[in-house]
């Protein structure tokens, strides 16, 4: 079985200051990790991705995230803060089972940004 | 390559009409799944079609349904507007072939900007 769960319904920061949004993960198969970020009355963008090649996963806008098999976690951080990343963020899990592929989708987190 | 194309962008209905809402992958794509999206269940998968066929589906009433042409673009159909109809309706698109073939990025999927449909 498959879940996400994104540990922080909000997170608030200031700008300039790092940016941490957690994501925790449990997959029965070996799966694909997806960040997207959704911009009010927007469609999702594509953040980054791991699909096993690097732990570390560097991304758009100066976001990264790094894959923990011990602890299933997909933490996506950023050194500091943009007025511009206030938004709602998805960790997204995806693994391939009988049919094709299986999507779970956390709950989200709303960042916001204080100037 | 144009992104993952969505119409209506906007669309008002009244309870008990039916909507179709399209989906244009980005060119070469041929996998299109259908997620609905609202403020209480979050984002929920709907289905997933590859080669005209469904091959996942969501946990979603029969008044859900849609299909893909030979050209990789999809619709979603919804009869029997209910107002808990109202979302926005997101497309995604991804490379899948239909064979595995180790290729994990082949599993990306982009995201359309949705159509917001407001059910009275």
């Amino acid at each position: 079985a498959q879940s996400v769960t994104q540990l922080d319904s909000h997170v608030s920061v200031s700008e300039g200051t790092p940016v941490l949004l957690r994501c925790n993960y449990s997959s029965s198969y070996s799966p694909s990790l997806f960040w997207y970020v959704q911009h009010p009355n927007k469609g999702l963008q594509l953040l980054l991705k791991y699909t096993s090649a690097a732990t570390l996963v560097k991304g758009i806008n100066g976001f990264e995230a790094e894959f923990k098999k011990s602890e299933t976690s997909f933490h996506l951080t950023k050194p500091s803060a943009h007025m511009s990343d206030a938004a709602e963020y998805f960790c997204v899990v995806r693994a391939l089972n009988t049919g094709g592929f299986k999507t779970i989708f956390g709950a989200g987190t709303r960042l916001f940004v204080k100037a | 390559k144009a992104g993952v194309t969505q119409t209506p962008r906007y669309l008002i209905k009244t309870r008990g009409q039916q909507v179709t809402l399209s989906c244009s992958p980005i060119s070469g794509h041929r996998s299109v799944s259908w997620y609905q999206q609202t403020p209480g269940q979050g984002l929920q998968f709907l289905f997933e079609y590859f080669s005209e066929t469904q091959r996942n589906k969501g946990n979603f009433p029969g008044r859900f349904s849609g299909r893909q042409f030979s050209n990789s673009r999809s619709e979603m159909n919804v009869s029997t507007l209910e107002l808990g109809d109202s979302a926005l309706y997101l497309c995604a698109s991804s490379p899948y072939s239909g064979v595995f073939t180790g290729d994990l990025g082949q599993e990306t999927q982009y995201f359309g900007p949705g159509t917001r449909l407001l059910v009275l």
